[in-house]
């Protein structure tokens, strides 16, 4: 089983609209969560992190659920410029203890915007 | 500030050939990785190093492929035999391991091999 899972889409909406992206990851160890964002034939950028409580980005929209072990991303009032592929990320310590700053990543969930 | 930087960006070569791929981290950051992306597995961790000593290689498809950190600022990924599967896109990221580990990708490398 993969640590981190993720419905790759593709996901089409208009401009303006409200989408959501779900992740689920599979070890309950996992200290720290991302989503990062990939624009075609680009290198994957840090989006934002995930923080417990929530947290929030302008337009974008961050939530975590340790009990269900899954992430999601809302993107509201979408962009053209939204159009990536945006990959959900852990990382999870080691038996010391420690990360040492690996990182899981999902395989990605493809969104286009369309005018 | 310098990014993460790759060379080649992109690399054309024959199966049997040996490849070479170059990397110089963020200056200060202690890790390092390398990755290997394609649509059918996407991005796959082939191996990492934490203050240039290889922490983990699992990832790494199998002995063609090798990987060193002499110092801070160089890592090189090496794959001898090529092979037409090991066509990828091939990223390295670095990070500074602390609170945060956010992991900052170069440009990647485009390998095909024919």
């Amino acid at each position: 089983r993969k640590e981190v899972e993720q419905d790759p889409g593709p996901f089409n909406v208009p401009e303006g609209a409200t989408v959501a992206f779900n992740c689920t990851y599979s070890n309950s160890a996992s200290q720290s969560f991302f989503w990062y964002r990939q624009d075609c034939r680009k290198e994957p950028k840090l989006l934002m992190s995930v923080y417990s409580s929530g947290n929030e980005d302008g337009r974008f929209t961050a939530q975590l659920n340790r009990a269900s072990q899954y992430i999601s991303l809302l993107i509201r009032d979408s962009k053209l410029s939204d159009s990536a592929t945006y990959l959900c990320v852990v990382n999870l310590l080691n038996v010391l203890g420690s990360t040492l700053g690996r990182l899981y990543f999902g395989r990605g969930t493809q969104l286009t915007v369309w005018p | 500030d310098a990014g993460v930087i790759q060379s080649p960006r992109h690399e054309v070569t024959e199966m049997g050939q040996e490849v070479t791929l170059r990397c110089k981290p963020i200056s200060g950051h202690n890790s390092l990785f390398w990755y290997r992306q394609t649509m059918m597995r996407g991005l796959e961790l082939l191996i990492y190093f934490n203050n240039n000593v290889p922490i983990d290689d699992s990832g790494m498809p199998e002995d063609r492929f090798s990987a060193k950190m002499p110092n801070a600022s160089f890592s090189t990924l090496k794959i001898q035999p090529s092979e037409p599967r090991d066509s990828a896109v091939y990223f390295c990221a670095s990070s500074l391991v602390a609170r945060e580990e956010t992991q900052y990708f170069g440009p990647g490398t485009r390998l095909l091999v024919l």
